[in-house]
């Protein structure tokens, strides 16, 4: 069973679209995250979710729309692409406070997002 | 605000020799520390965590870090790598008092391992 999964593995599409990466969790996990990797490898935090509720919103242009229906699902919606946004997206998730277990993070296979 | 680096850019070494791998971080309150492996063309793993009590770590596949407050570091060691050890990896740090659950990534190290 795989914990946190997320779709599609790879994207490609041109300038100027709009597309959605979906991610699911079942590890009962209150909170979810999107990361981005870039060309060099770098991750940096984008967005997190805590129960349904924004709780991290870092400089992220506002073309990018985080979407979480409910605790298990956390979805990134990114309107009029740009060449800059190709990278490799990664959806987490991971419990915040101690008292409900682990703080590790788990993360998906990534989605490769390449625009042309 | 809070950085972490890590030294090692790219690292070749040969099946059997030793590994350590430089993090250090800044910030001067309770931290949780982490080191992550990304396998080509695979997802990050947690190979190993410190939230607290003994500093010296042990993780998966042989993996250990020492958290040494002093120094902010978190170095990672393996006595003996092996050629499936070839990856990326990440240190991280969570600042224990945010309650956020985010993480601040190091800038990765390449890990070659030469058969």
């Amino acid at each position: 069973d795989t914990a946190v999964s997320q779709t599609p593995k790879y994207l490609v599409t041109q300038m100027g679209n709009d597309k959605s990466i979906k991610c699911e969790q079942n590890l009962g996990h209150d909170t979810m995250y999107w990361y981005k990797q870039d060309s060099k490898k770098f991750l940096k935090i984008m967005f997190s979710y805590n129960n349904k509720e924004l709780i991290i919103n870092e400089t992220v242009p506002n073309r990018f729309s985080p979407k979480s229906p409910d605790k298990a699902h956390l979805n990134l919606h990114i309107n009029s692409l740009e060449l800059g946004d190709s990278a490799v997206y990664f959806c987490a998730s991971s419990h915040i406070l101690r008292s409900a277990g682990n703080t590790e993070a788990f993360f998906g296979q990534g989605t490769r997002l390449t625009v042309v | 605000a809070q950085s972490v680096s890590q030294h090692n850019h790219h690292v070749i070494l040969s099946e059997a020799a030793s590994l350590e791998l430089g993090c250090n971080y800044s910030y001067g309150g309770t931290v949780n520390l982490f080191w992550y492996v990304q396998y080509p063309g695979q997802h990050l793993q947690l190979l190993l965590k410190y939230f607290s009590g003994d500093p010296l770590v042990k993780g998966i596949k042989g993996f250990e870090a020492e958290f040494i407050k002093s120094k902010f570091s978190f170095n990672l060691r393996k006595p003996s790598v092996q050629w499936s050890d070839t990856a990326e990896y990440f240190c991280a740090v969570n600042v224990g008092s945010s309650n956020t659950g985010k993480l601040i990534f190091g800038q990765g190290t390449t890990l070659q391992v030469k058969p």
